[in-house]
């Protein structure tokens, strides 16, 4: 079957780094998306990664390893406006994204 | 307009009744889907369209219809209304239904609630 894993929630200072991982396993493999979830709103895209290693992208990163079903989501000089949730998407053979039920980041300042 | 926009923004429906929830999008996307989300899991599919004409089954159809008619359109409907189908619903489109960076763009949803 597929199958997302992602923690729950997670909790972090403002200014800080955080780090919220994503193990998946799908039915082949066409690339894995972050996106981010603001309570009561739309889901946006973040980043999207097909190769191995890191994709940069301001204060975002995201790290994919195809071999090991694990991606992470990196975040840097965090904001309170990145209080939010994490959506962790593989897209499988059939080019349909298997959604994660996502990681609550909460900021404290 | 620009890029997707779903009606009702919210609706509460007497159990029985049919319902549909309209999404329509302006970036000539060809591809469309509809999610449901739940409070502790992930977006699931319902249905999708992968280019007008065509629609196809996602991971939770029972219960619910969608046509495509044209490129902008994809409206869901709900024949006869149960309370598990109390969720928010959203529509999301691509250019492409395949083939690499293909982002999807989702739609404010509509939250909906059977009563």
């Amino acid at each position: 079957g597929q199958n997302i894993d992602q923690p729950t929630e997670m909790t972090a200072t403002e200014g800080a780094i955080v780090q919220i991982n994503c193990t998946y396993q799908t039915s082949g493999f066409n690339g894995l998306f972050w996106y981010q979830q603001h309570a009561g709103e739309a889901p946006t895209f973040l980043s999207y990664n097909v190769l191995d290693g890191l994709e940069e992208k301001g204060r975002f990163s995201s790290f994919l390893s195809r071999s090991k079903g694990y991606s992470y989501l990196l975040l840097k000089e965090l904001q309170m406006k990145d209080s939010a949730s994490y959506l962790c998407a593989p897209m499988d053979s059939n080019y349909q994204l298997i959604w994660g039920a996502g990681t609550k980041l909460i900021i404290k300042p | 307009i620009a890029g997707i926009t779903q009606a009702p923004t919210s609706q509460i429906l007497a159990a029985g009744r049919r319902m549909t929830l309209r999404c329509t999008q302006d970036m000539r996307h060809n591809a469309m889907y509809w999610y449901r989300q739940d409070l502790g899991l992930g977006l699931r599919l319902i249905h999708y369209s992968n280019t007008a004409g065509t629609t196809g089954k996602g991971e939770v159809p029972d219960g619910y219809s969608v046509s495509r008619a044209n490129t902008d359109d994809f409206p869901l409907t709900l024949a006869s209304a149960v309370p598990s189908q109390t969720s928010v619903y959203f529509c999301a489109s691509s250019d492409s239904p395949s083939g690499g960076y293909n982002e999807q763009f989702f739609g404010p949803g509509t939250r909906l609630t059977v009563l």
